[in-house]
């Protein structure tokens, strides 16, 4: 099955920086998305990006299907923003998203 | 309902009790998913519905584990002669069509004890 991947694993930023969390995956895609998942354990859907590029506020993500990756950039960090980010694919036979590892975030004030 | 309702938030239960997870989707969302997740681990998928029935159960981990979807709104995840190891954190996501954007509940925790 298609295989997703993550990096990095962890991040510790201090507030106020940028980062970029990358996400490779194995094959062709119809469907990615993103997700946060809080330190209480909800899941929140950032972006729905089988293509192209979007923006909400401070967040926004790329995928370029064609070279199997995506991205998500998170500009002058909160400590709010700390948690886990998942990215998730469904392959061309699928109806379920396929979980990456995530990549665990730590905002420092 | 305005989001997606789990139902308990959680649940201890003795090796061996049978146990019943409910999941109430967003109203109007046609395809229903359950995951689980593990302490520190990503999310494992189980089984997702499009209406009432379920084309992919190939993550259920084994015959102990079964779902049912009726009046294509409220699902239950029974898990039989519980183990030690289903211990973890049961999701359930809806969304208005397969393979659009998910929308999560807020889990039940079921510890085995």
């Amino acid at each position: 099955g298609i295989q997703v991947e993550q990096s990095p694993p962890d991040l510790i930023l201090q507030e106020g920086a940028n980062s970029t969390l990358r996400c490779n995956f194995s094959d062709s895609v119809n469907n990615l998305q993103w997700f946060h998942q809080n330190p209480w354990g909800q899941l929140i859907n950032l972006f729905y990006i089988p293509s192209g590029t979007k923006q909400n506020g401070r967040l926004s993500a790329t995928t370029v299907a064609t070279e199997r990756y995506s991205l998500l950039y998170i500009s002058s960090s909160q400590t709010t923003d700390s948690g886990v980010y998942f990215c998730a694919v469904v392959d061309n036979q699928g109806g379920k998203l396929i979980f990456g590892q995530g990549t665990e975030l730590s905002v420092k004030p | 309902g305005a989001g997606v309702s789990q139902s308990p938030s959680n649940k201890v239960t003795e090796k061996g009790k049978d146990v019943e997870l409910r999941c109430d989707p967003i109203s109007g969302h046609t395809a229903l998913y359950w995951y689980r997740q593990s302490l520190g681990q990503g999310l494992e998928f189980l089984i997702y519905f499009q209406g009432n029935s379920a084309p992919d159960k190939s993550g259920l981990p084994s015959d102990r584990f079964s779902a049912e979807r009726t009046g294509g709104s409220v699902s239950t995840l029974t898990i039989q002669r519980t183990q030690q190891e289903d211990s973890a954190v049961y999701l359930c996501a809806s969304s208005s069509r397969v393979n659009y954007g998910y929308t999560f509940g807020s889990g039940t925790r079921l510890t085995v004890v």
